[in-house]
């Protein structure tokens, strides 16, 4: 199964981009790249998620490099609201051996 | 729809005691799984399933038994509790796309569970 890694804790300023890095170097061609977000004790809610294209949605941007060995995720412009746990998992396709493991993820702190 | 539902939220068990923590979803969807978070531990897979009849360990599953009776239904039994045990259970759920990507994982809101 592929792992990720990503820096336990980052800070941001509000209404600055908050650009959090993923490495999934061992990444095979049938796995997606997915971002989740943890919310104090909350169940983690999905983000966005992407195969080997660039990704936009209302929540985020998701940059994922041409060898795909590596993603960011790009909060546009941080609130408050989006100081949480921000998880990267990678997933197989449809018939892939489907055991989806988190790693610890990256604490992003939005500073006022 | 309600989502993914997990009951009961809170729970004290003593060493020893065996308990089902439930979890049902009303989406249809085929895959579900059982996670627990410990602090500074970030998620961990138990048990996952592909659909009804089907499971298999995850990352830390013992201690831990499941069974997939229906596609709605995939409860997470523990056969003698130990402080070890202690955490935070989540329970998450999603379609297995025919093509393309699979569906997003969608999370109960967790059961948190003290062993003394």
């Amino acid at each position: 199964d592929a792992k990720t890694t990503q820096p336990p804790s980052m800070d941001c300023a509000e209404g600055r981009a908050a650009n959090l890095p993923c490495n999934h170097s061992t990444i095979s061609g049938n796995e997606y790249v997915y971002w989740y977000r943890q919310i104090h004790s909350q169940g983690p809610q999905y983000i966005i998620h992407g195969l080997k294209n660039n990704e936009t949605n209302e929540m985020a941007s998701l940059i994922i490099t041409e060898d795909r060995k590596s993603s960011t995720l790009i909060l546009p412009h941080a609130t408050l609201r989006d100081t949480a746990v921000y998880y990267c998992i990678v997933r197989p396709l449809p018939g892939g051996y489907q055991k989806v493991t988190f790693g610890t993820g990256t604490k992003l702190q939005v500073i006022p | 729809n309600a989502g993914v539902t997990q009951t009961p939220k809170f729970q004290v068990l003593k060493t020893g005691q065996s308990m089902t923590l439930q979890c049902a979803q009303d989406m249809n969807h085929e895959y579900m799984s059982w996670y627990r978070q410990d602090p500074g531990m970030g998620l961990r897979l138990i048990h996952y399933s592909v659909g009804a009849g089907i499971t298999d360990q995850g990352e830390v599953p013992n201690g831990y038994n499941v069974s997939r009776s229906t596609t709605e239904d995939f409860p997470l039994r523990l056969l003698s509790a130990a402080p070890s045990q202690t955490s935070v259970y989540f329970c998450a759920s999603s379609y297995l796309s025919a093509s393309g990507s699979n569906s997003p994982l969608h999370f109960g809101n967790g059961t948190r569970l003290t062993v003394t």
